[in-house]
């Protein structure tokens, strides 16, 4: 059973960089048949699609964010990354990697969630 | 890219059917036959509910369909059960490689 797990600290101060992990287990980072996503959720709001990932480290990113985000992948420890920079209170959120099947749109296995506060 | 427009709430009795509508443009849900719905109950991950407009995945109750019609999609839930009762997010694809998500909206079972 295909399971991911978000990794990082639960508290950044304002200007410095988030950076969160997510390990997946159960299966391969490498296959070609998926790519690799964050998305976050701020307290009490809606969904937000952050970027993607294809396991050769082509990347996709939400217009809005694209200047201050950054997503890798290490198939050596069978993990991807993200790290938002210059944070401000408004970056505080739940966020979730997840798992997007190859030739389409949606996201059928999901991590847990993990919560980042931006405060100092 | 702005979020695609979903009531804030619907609710319904159970046994009843409900349907959430989410709205685009012609640059995401009126192009794209990629439309997906998730459920999301009280502190947990989204669960995929739809995709591709009215695929279910497997595991997923026949109770749950999809549709479009233009730039709107629909989640319709039949025979509503209390354990429906969640937020749930329409999802699309919106050209260049981008994707964007609806406001949501809380159902209510009654």
């Amino acid at each position: 059973q295909l399971q991911l797990q978000e990794s990082g600290p639960g508290l950044v101060k304002p200007s410095e960089t988030l950076s969160l992990t997510c390990t997946v287990s159960g299966g391969s980072i490498s296959s070609s048949t998926y790519y690799w996503g964050w998305i976050r959720q701020p307290p009490g709001t809606g969904l937000e699609w952050i970027g993607n990932i294809y396991f050769s480290g082509s990347t996709y990113y939400n217009p809005s964010l694209k200047s201050r985000v950054t997503i890798s992948v290490d198939t050596s420890k069978n993990q991807f990354s993200l790290k938002l920079s210059s944070v401000t209170a408004a970056d505080t959120a739940v966020y979730y990697c997840a798992r997007r099947p190859g030739g389409s749109h949606h996201f059928d296995y999901w991590g847990q969630g993990t919560l980042v506060t931006v405060s100092s | 890219q702005s979020a695609l427009t979903q009531p804030a709430s619907v609710s319904g009795s159970p046994g009843q059917s409900i349907t959430i509508s989410c709205t685009g443009t012609s640059s995401d849900v009126g192009t794209y036959n990629l439309v997906s719905w998730y459920q999301q109950h009280p502190g947990k991950a989204p669960k995929l509910m739809v995709y591709e407009v009215s695929k279910r995945p497997s595991g997923v109750s026949n109770r749950f369909s999809g549709s479009k019609s233009g730039s709107t999609a629909s989640l319709t839930i039949s025979g509503l059960q209390a354990e429906d009762e969640a937020d749930y997010y329409c999802y699309s694809y919106a050209g260049s490689s981008t994707w964007v998500f609806g406001g949501g909206t809380k159902l209510a079972v009654l």
